[in-house]
């Protein structure tokens, strides 16, 4: 099953709201977490991520803390724009170095002027 | 810096053609990848190259095959194209794999008719 679990959209909201995009994965040691965004047309890029417990990924205006105690790596940003519409992914690092990055399923986010 | 390109933009394919999806990086990873993009499924891995001369396969490989003749280009082919092949196909690459950070090139969204 998919290892990383997030929050379904869409998710819209008004400029200048608060924004929290869930984001769980399964605890498997201490994998590097990341949060990978997508705007229309294009491909997916880095936005932010962490490399160990208690790390907080920043970029942007977009944070997401590694919490190990809830495995969770929820991405917040206090006031979003217009121009922060796109599909955001939550990736971990893989099992092991045979295997992949394992993406969640992405959560649309649109805002409304 | 050009990162990663993929060609065609986009393909509409009769089914039963093949068809091979260009992808080309000028960053030297060792590491690239072949994703399909559906809507509601997320990211899907087709197949992997840790290095240039090695392959593997992801996570939907039927009906797909890889190669990897040198570092830069990982070219992708449907050998017989069918309807549930229509999607965006993602190309990426990295420097190492696993906790690397992936570049994503622009997409190529194919319709199989």
């Amino acid at each position: 099953g998919n290892s990383v679990t997030q929050m379904e959209g869409p998710v819209t909201l008004s400029e200048e709201a608060f924004l929290t995009i869930n984001c769980t994965y399964t605890a498997t040691g201490y994998p590097s977490l990341f949060w990978y965004v997508q705007y229309p047309g294009e491909g997916l890029q880095l936005l932010l991520k962490a490399t160990k417990a208690d790390d907080k990924g920043s970029n942007k205006g977009f944070e997401a803390t590694y919490r190990k105690e809830t495995t969770s790596f929820h991405l917040e940003k206090g006031s979003v724009q217009v121009s922060d519409s796109a599909v955001y992914f939550c990736a971990r690092e893989p099992y092991s170095s045979a295997s992949k990055i394992i993406f969640g399923s992405g959560t649309r986010l649109s805002i409304r002027p | 810096t050009a990162g990663i390109t993929q060609a065609p933009t986009s393909q509409i394919l009769a089914a039963g053609r093949s068809m091979t999806l260009r992808c080309t990086q000028d960053m030297r990873h060792n590491a690239m990848y072949w994703y399909r993009q559906d809507l509601g499924l997320g990211l899907r891995l087709i197949h992997y190259s840790n290095t240039a001369g090695t392959t593997g396969k992801g996570e939907v490989p039927d009906g797909y095959s890889v190669s990897r003749a040198n570092t830069d280009d990982f070219p992708l082919t449907l050998a017989s194209a069918v309807p549930s092949q229509t999607s965006v196909y993602f190309c990426a690459s990295s420097d190492k794999g696993g906790q690397d950070t992936q570049y994503f090139g622009p997409g190529t969204r194919l319709t199989v008719l």
